[in-house]
């Protein structure tokens, strides 16, 4: 199975600065197609997920700007900008190159 | 609007059998892959089974730990997905959310097995 590792654990940040979250994973997520299967997800307190990035770097619908994905074949990057209150909850990286699809074990924002 | 509510949740001894019901409407569900994923009292995700739809077979996968365990299948006639879950461990524990993976997920139901 592929393994998704995200750093850090948590974050704490003060509204109107940066985020990054890290998420490495443990095989090169690259189809053949020239796909890389790599999505970011939100889940606010008491919510279900919702996807923030698909395909590495593609801003899912209705999701600010402030949010950005990008990476090579195995190492991906999620950068907020401009943090704000509403972004509080869990960030979780997942693969969907292959089954079992896979998910990081998350990162938890916090604000300062 | 896309609804996908869950259904069926409960404590239940281990050993026993549980099903789960997703019912949904507000998108082409005939067409649609439907999956559940659990979420660990950790908070870790775990992606379970999937179905993709009738021109694909209805072909499923499942994550190992389930397998000859649990079942997912699908009723299109009432656009609802199901997860019959069989000879169920305490690390089975966990909310589980129905969806379609990408933009579409429940509210999800809790079971918790334990004696």
């Amino acid at each position: 199975d592929i393994v998704l590792t995200q750093a850090p654990l948590s974050v704490s940040v003060t509204p109107g600065e940066s985020a990054s979250i890290s998420c490495r994973s443990s095989k090169s997520l690259l189809s053949s197609k020239g796909i890389t299967s790599l999505y970011w997800y939100l889940q606010k307190p008491g919510k279900s997920p919702q996807l923030l990035i698909y395909r590495m770097s593609n801003l899912a619908s209705g999701v600010p700007d402030r949010f950005s994905g990008s990476g090579s074949e195995t190492d991906f990057t999620l950068k907020i900008s401009k943090v704000e209150t509403e972004d509080v909850g869990v960030y979780y990286c997942a693969q969907f190159l292959e089954y079992p699809l896979t998910f990081g074990s998350g990162t938890k924002l916090e604000i300062k | 609007e896309v609804q996908l509510v869950e259904t069926g949740g409960g404590l239940v001894q281990p050993g026993k059998s549980l099903k789960l019901t997703c019912a949904t409407s507000g998108f082409t569900f005939s067409t649609a892959w439907m999956h559940w994923v659990r979420q660990s009292p950790d908070k870790r995700l775990e992606w379970i089974a999937r179905i993709k739809d009738k021109s694909n077979n209805y072909a499923t996968d499942y994550v190992e730990s389930v397998k000859g365990r649990f079942t997912i299948s699908r009723d299109d006639s009432k656009s609802s997905v199901y997860l019959q879950m069989n000879s169920l461990k305490e690390e089975d524990t966990a909310t589980y959310y129905c969806t379609t993976i990408l933009t579409d997920w429940g509210q999800g139901v809790m079971v918790t097995v334990s004696s």
